[in-house]
């Protein structure tokens, strides 16, 4: 069974430019999240996906950032413009639905902000 | 406000010498107490889930335990390649949001 994808791996832009991270979860997983997570702390919740609905987007910078999920499967999230606290790994994870919610995660992207 | 908290921030244990992990939540009704492990440059990946006080799952030489304010990993005669971050996290029943704690760093030397 394939595993979440996520792709860049690696991603370094300069303040103010703006970034897009893409993931593809494990196929027939209705629930997706996008974490944020700074070196040496926990992962923190973005935002979380019910198929194509937001189900929690309370922690999401709305003001620079942002994320869809067309078509239920596939999601991208955004950030514009980026700022240096920014700096971070992002994580994509998957469940099955919100009841079965052992997460799947990816191996993440690192964003560096210089 | 719901919060986690793990304790310690970093452990270090020799080859074998036993010793647990500690995770405290207060959440607004629990759904479910979730225990992954994190490599370096990898995506945590799933241990064990815990649902009511008194319950208890094992895995190798991994026990975690739950009450009604915290959790418990233990392990047991631990190895080199246990070393790993473990991260503890809750799931509130409310609105299905998950919280992570800060993770305990774990290293085993030989």
């Amino acid at each position: 069974e394939a595993g979440v994808a996520q792709s860049p791996r690696y991603k370094i832009i300069e303040k103010r430019q703006s970034v897009a991270f893409w993931c593809n979860p494990i196929s027939g997983h209705a629930t997706l999240y996008w974490y944020q997570q700074i070196l040496g702390q926990g992962p923190k919740l973005l935002i979380q996906f019910q198929n194509n609905g937001v189900v929690d987007d309370s922690q999401l910078p709305k003001d620079r950032f942002s994320a869809e999920r067309l078509k239920g499967v596939d999601s991208t999230l955004k950030i514009q413009p980026a700022k240096l606290e920014d700096s971070a790994v992002y994580l994509c994870a998957s469940s099955l639905n919100l009841a079965k919610n052992i997460q799947y995660f990816g191996a993440g992207t690192r964003l560096s902000v210089l | 406000e719901d919060q986690v908290t793990q304790s310690p921030e970093a452990l270090r244990l020799q080859e074998g010498e036993s010793s647990s992990l500690n995770c405290s939540y207060t959440v607004s009704g629990l759904r479910g107490l979730f225990w992954y492990r994190q490599d370096p440059g990898k995506g945590p990946e799933f241990l064990f889930t815990l649902y009511s006080a008194g319950e208890e799952k094992e895995k190798e030489r991994l026990k975690a335990t739950l009450t009604k304010k915290e959790s418990f990993l233990h392990i047991t005669a631990p190895k080199p390649e246990d070393s790993a971050t473990y991260l503890c996290a809750a799931i509130n029943t409310g609105g299905f949001k998950t919280i992570f704690g800060a993770g305990t760093r774990l290293f085993v030397k030989a």
